[in-house]
């Protein structure tokens, strides 16, 4: 069964430390994406990558960072930096190349307290 | 820079009604167009897309034609159920940066049976 895993769905973490989303994927798809979305708001860009051990900045990457070492894997981590990290966030692949539509894991709830 | 502009909601139908829910665009170049659906606490679902001017994208019932003259996507359905309660984005990607994804802030509909 193909698709994109996030895991856990639920998490929380006291404010002060760094914690580590999951986002895996076995479409074989070359480009994967990091969104946050906040209650009754659209999607925002955090993190991009074309490819392996490549990444791009999107429109809110202060406080989190990213890598890239698999093509099936890429995990983001919310630091401390991070003023407002409790939200909902969401991992999306694409095929790239020639087809741009993007397919979205389930999502994991931060919390932090 | 590429924007979407969705109708703000929420929308509330009843059963068998028909719904529009209506998306404009500003892109350069030339985008492709999607309609997204989010569920309670979910992430997203690719509905439909179009990829060139008068293409229509159609899905369960739902439709929307890519309309280059006005700039529009507009989603419609003929005949509502209640399952179809949910979140509505419209999204495009394209232009200069296929990986740049925009989203509308999204439209929720209640269909009451």
């Amino acid at each position: 069964d193909g698709g994109i895993t996030q895991s856990p769905k639920y998490l929380f973490r006291k404010e002060g430390q760094n914690v580590t989303l999951s986002c895996e994927q076995n479409l074989n798809h070359d480009a994967m994406y990091w969104y946050r979305q906040d209650p009754g708001q659209g999607l925002r860009l955090i993190y991009y990558s074309q490819i392996v051990n490549d990444f791009q900045k999107g429109d809110i990457a202060e406080g989190y960072s990213v890598s890239r070492e698999k093509k099936e894997s890429f995990p983001l981590t919310v630091t401390s930096a991070q003023k407002n990290p409790t939200a909902f966030y969401l991992c999306a692949s694409s095929p790239g190349r020639t087809s741009y539509e993007q397919y979205f894991g389930p999502g994991t709830r931060l919390t932090v307290t | 820079g590429d924007s979407v502009t969705q109708m703000e909601g929420p929308v509330t139908l009843s059963e068998e009604a028909f719904l529009t829910i209506n998306c404009t665009y500003t892109a350069t170049g030339y985008p492709s167009l999607f309609w997204y659906v989010q569920y309670p606490g979910e992430g997203l679902q690719l509905l439909l897309k179009a990829t060139k001017a008068d293409d229509k994208g159609s899905n369960k019932g739902f439709e929307a034609t890519y309309r280059k003259e006005t700039t529009s996507f507009h989603l419609e359905k003929g005949s509502v159920q209640v399952s179809d309660s949910a979140v509505y984005f419209c999204a495009l990607t394209g232009g200069y940066n296929n990986n740049d994804m925009r989203f509308g802030a999204g439209t929720r509909l209640t269909v009451k049976p």
